[in-house]
């Protein structure tokens, strides 16, 4: 079985602050993880995945997370927020050969001027 | 290389109707999956498609239908519908597994009066 916890359903930072939104895993096969963004009214975009390839999985939008498998993380950096960043955002696993993605409950990004 | 399109992008239907949904993948994508989402429940997996047999199935009633064609177009029907199906129902469209990514598109916004 699958699930993700993402902590924070709503979390605000300044313009030009770190972001930090946290992913927390749980798989009983070798996991894929991603993290996707949702404007309003819009699709999920993409953001990265981590396939194995690396731990340390680099982005669109400036955005990277780092598997950490001993913490069962996979937490979503960004070094400076912009205005533009402002979104909800989702952690997903799956694992073995379907497409089937279990998501988190979704972390809503807000940025201050 | 167009996106993933899925009509129509809005719908208001009576409980007890049934309604059907469209989606077309990115060309040379195999797998289609479709997911609800509503403020309540969250992101949601309904089913996944891959080359024509439903490879996976999420805890939804008979209600919820599906299909693919020869093309990798996918539909999903609802029938008897209830205040509760009202949501946003996004497609999602893949190669294969999950190695590779998985394309969103905008969703279709179904509203049950």
């Amino acid at each position: 079985a699958q699930s993700v916890t993402q902590l924070g359903s709503h979390v605000s930072v300044s313009e030009g602050a770190l972001v930090l939104l946290r992913c927390n895993y749980s798989s009983s096969v070798p996991p894929y993880l991603f993290w996707y963004v949702q404007y309003p009214n819009q699709g999920l975009q993409l953001l990265l995945k981590y396939t194995s390839a690396a731990t340390l999985v680099k982005g669109i939008n400036g955005f990277e997370a780092e598997f950490k498998k001993s913490e069962t993380s996979f937490h979503l950096t960004k070094p400076s927020a912009h205005m533009s960043d402002a979104a909800e955002y989702f952690c997903a696993v799956t694992g073995g050969a379907t497409n089937k993605l279990i998501f988190g409950t979704g972390t809503l990004l807000a940025v201050q001027p | 290389k167009a996106g993933v399109t899925q009509t129509p992008r809005y719908l208001i239907k009576t409980r007890g109707q049934q309604v059907t949904l469209s989606c077309s993948p990115i060309s040379g994508h195999r797998s289609v999956s479709w997911y609800q989402q509503t403020p309540g429940q969250g992101l949601q997996f309904l089913f996944e498609y891959f080359s024509e047999t439903q490879r996976n199935k999420g805890n939804f009633p008979g209600r919820f239908s599906g299909r693919q064609f020869s093309n990798s177009r996918s539909e999903m029907n609802v029938s008897t519908l209830e205040l509760g199906d009202s949501a946003l129902y996004l497609c999602a469209s893949s190669y294969r597994d999950p190695s590779y990514e998985q394309y969103f598109g905008p969703g279709t916004r179904l509203t049950v009066t």
